[in-house]
């Protein structure tokens, strides 16, 4: 059965700064892998979905890496702002369902 | 688009009764998924379906919990009788058919129940 580990399960990091989240899986059989940002009391929305045979995805400040091989990924986010405050959570992907870590609480002062 | 649509968004019950929870997919989307988030388990998957037909419900955790999805725009996720433990936020989710794509989730229902 596929896990999803996310570390750390909470980061406080003052504005400006960049920083880095964990994401770790036990079944390479991915299709792919998502990254999502979760606000409070809200739904999910879609960060970045990268295929499985690619290695990473950009959009704007957020980069995410994928390692099939080790089972990791990594959420990068460049020059943080307290708009980034959310949960981001990561999921793997096998043909039709998602399994989810717990997710990053993120939060981002002035 | 709307989006998926998911109602209602509170709903506080007692201990005992039937709680109905109702989602509308995004138009020509074939999958739809219900998932329950707590804080001590996560975002667990519930149950999802094909073009209207329970695939997978493996996740639901009891004979209490049951789905339907008499259409391709209207589904719901009807607890009975319902328990304290069963407090949690029920999303709402669909996608097309591609294996790659991602799903869209609506705003989920936080139930409480009393």
């Amino acid at each position: 059965k596929q896990e999803v580990t996310q570390i750390p399960a909470a980061l406080s990091v003052p504005e400006g700064e960049n920083l880095v989240l964990n994401c770790s899986f036990t079944d390479s059989a991915i299709y792919n892998l998502q990254w999502f940002r979760q606000d409070p009391g809200k739904g999910l929305t879609s960060l970045l979905l990268i295929q499985s045979s690619q290695r990473e995805q950009t959009s704007g400040r957020l980069n995410a890496s994928l390692d099939k091989s080790s089972g990791r990924s990594t959420l990068y986010i460049a020059a943080s702002q307290p708009g980034d405050s959310a949960t981001y959570l990561c999921a793997v992907s096998g043909y039709s369902t998602l399994t989810f870590g717990k997710g990053t609480m993120l939060l981002v002062s002035p | 688009d709307a989006g998926v649509i998911q109602s209602p968004r509170h709903e506080v019950t007692e201990m005992g009764q039937e709680v109905t929870l109702r989602c509308k997919p995004i138009s020509g989307h074939d999958y739809l998924f219900w998932y329950r988030q707590t804080m001590m388990r996560g975002l667990e998957l519930l149950i999802y379906f094909n073009n209207n037909v329970p695939i997978d419900d493996s996740g639901m955790p009891e004979d209490r919990f049951s789905a339907k999805m008499p259409n391709a725009s209207f589904s719901t996720l009807k607890i009975q009788p319902s328990e304290p433990r069963d407090s949690a936020v029920y999303f709402c989710a669909s996608r097309t058919a591609g294996a790659a794509d991602t799903q869209y989730f609506g705003p989920g229902t936080r139930l409480t129940v009393l």
